[in-house]
């Protein structure tokens, strides 16, 4: 069975401040990961993906994550911090076992930016 | 694309009553996914369809619940009767069969029975 665990569900940094939320999966296979986000009164919105192509994907509005299979991890950055950052981001997971068609979300962090 | 399409955006219903919740999948998508999302559930999977049929809806909180896809274009989530722990925002998804599994979202609709 996949899953998912995202530790720390609310995170503040300062605006410019590096943004690292950390995602850590468990999958019996190698894994498809995604980082979605979700603004206030907004549904999910995908920032990026690792399908196995190369362990560092790039997604949008300068985020990256790198997937880590020693550590089972997918972490997310950026590197600088924005005010229009400030969302709830969830890590998911989807393999070829179980219900291999649905994705395996974790409970969320809530990024805080602070001026 | 105008993405995924949700509505209403807003209900508020009276307990007991029957709430109808609409979604209009990406044109194209061949699986559709229905989640509930609360404070303290996280998001939830209720059930989703494969070319218009239910694949796996165990995650249907009980027999108030239903949902039906009639065709690729429209899927509708019932509740009835409905109770003030319905209350959540739910979610509409949809994907292709051809992705990385990756799901587009609607907006939601945010559901508050009194």
């Amino acid at each position: 069975a996949q899953s998912v665990t995202q530790l720390g569900s609310h995170v503040s940094v300062s605006e410019g401040a590096l943004v690292l939320l950390r995602c850590n999966y468990s999958s019996s296979v190698p894994p498809y990961l995604f980082w979605y986000v979700q603004y206030p009164n907004q549904g999910l919105q995908l920032l990026l993906k690792y399908t196995s192509a190369a362990t560092l994907v790039k997604g949008i509005n300068g985020f990256e994550a790198e997937f880590k299979k020693s550590e089972t991890s997918f972490h997310l950055t950026k590197p600088s911090a924005h005010m229009s950052d400030a969302a709830e981001y969830f890590c998911a997971v989807s393999d070829e076992s179980g219900s291999a068609r649905q994705l395996t979300f974790g409970s969320g962090t809530q990024l805080t930016v602070l001026p | 694309d105008a993405g995924v399409i949700q509505s209403p955006r807003h209900e508020v219903t009276e307990m007991g009553q029957e709430v109808t919740l609409r979604c209009k999948p990406i044109s194209g998508h061949d699986y559709l996914f229905w989640y509930r999302q609360t404070m303290m559930r996280g998001l939830e999977l209720l059930i989703y369809f494969n070319n218009n049929v239910p694949i796996d809806d165990s995650g249907m909180p009980e027999d108030r619940f239903s949902a039906k896809m009639p065709n690729a274009s429209f899927s509708t989530l019932k509740i009835q009767p409905s109770e003030p722990r319905d209350s959540a925002v739910y979610f509409c998804a949809s994907r292709t069969g051809t992705t990385f599994y990756e799901q587009y979202f609607g907006p939601g609709t945010r559901l508050t029975v009194t």
